[in-house]
């Protein structure tokens, strides 16, 4: 397998752009998990599926920011409107179920940066 | 609330020399797992190990080695004859093991940077 995949790698936009952030997990994983990381608040937790449905957003910033799991294979992680505080490494991540037990594998992560 | 916390920011060493990174947990349950990854300056994060709350082995894999001690819930990291290829963001997480859907949600640390110079 390839591993997750996200795209793009680099994406520079202005404030107030729509952004979507791309994600396929590794086959068969069934937990879906959206990160971001920045230099003041480190690596948090967003928003994470299970099966496609969303099981916790209570990471997501605000209303700006949205995410979707249309299908096992895919997931993405919209923003809108953008802005600068937005900046941001973004990692989606996927696991098998394991009671917490499971690694949890990420991708390349996008760097996001709204001008 | 669970909370990981990395005292050290910044470490640098010269190559060959030990290094230990140092990484205390917080959590309420009984049931959980501590995870370190690595950051390398390519920017990806990649799984070092895990470890469940009942398994105070210690690990070695290499150079590498963790110490586990609930006793005073840490879980360090060490890399023995350190290397420039060791260079890297060293992230320490937890992940509290639950009985729903709770899935593996990880708690990181701040991470600690790590300079080996040869």
């Amino acid at each position: 397998d390839a591993g997750v995949i996200q795209s793009p790698r680099h994406e520079v936009t202005e404030m107030g752009q729509e952004v979507t952030l791309r994600c396929k997990p590794i086959s068969g994983h069934d937990y879906l998990f959206w990160y971001r990381q920045t230099m003041m608040r480190g690596l948090e937790l967003l928003i994470y599926f299970n099966n496609n449905v969303p099981i916790d957003d209570s990471g997501m910033p605000e209303d700006r920011f949205s995410a979707k799991m249309p299908n096992a294979s895919f997931s993405t992680l919209k923003i809108q409107p953008s802005e600068p505080r937005d900046s941001a490494v973004y990692f989606c991540a996927s696991s098998i179920p394991g009671q917490g037990g499971a690694e949890a594998f990420f991708g390349q992560g996008t760097r996001l940066t709204v001008v | 609330a669970q909370k990981v916390t990395q005292a050290q920011t910044e470490i640098s060493v010269v190559e060959k020399e030990d290094v230990t990174l140092d990484c205390v947990y917080e959590t309420r349950d009984t049931t959980y797992y501590l995870f370190w990854y690595k950051q390398p300056p390519s920017g990806e994060l990649v799984f070092l190990i895990r470890r469940n709350s009942f398994d105070e082995q210690n690990e070695i894999s290499g150079r590498y080695s963790w110490n586990f001690q609930k006793s005073t819930s840490s879980f360090n990291f060490t890399i023995t004859a350190s290397q420039v290829v060791d260079s890297a963001v060293y992230f320490c997480a937890l992940s509290e093991a639950e009985w729903d859907n709770a899935g593996n949600m990880l708690t990181f640390g701040g991470g600690t940077r790590l300079m080996v110079k040869p």
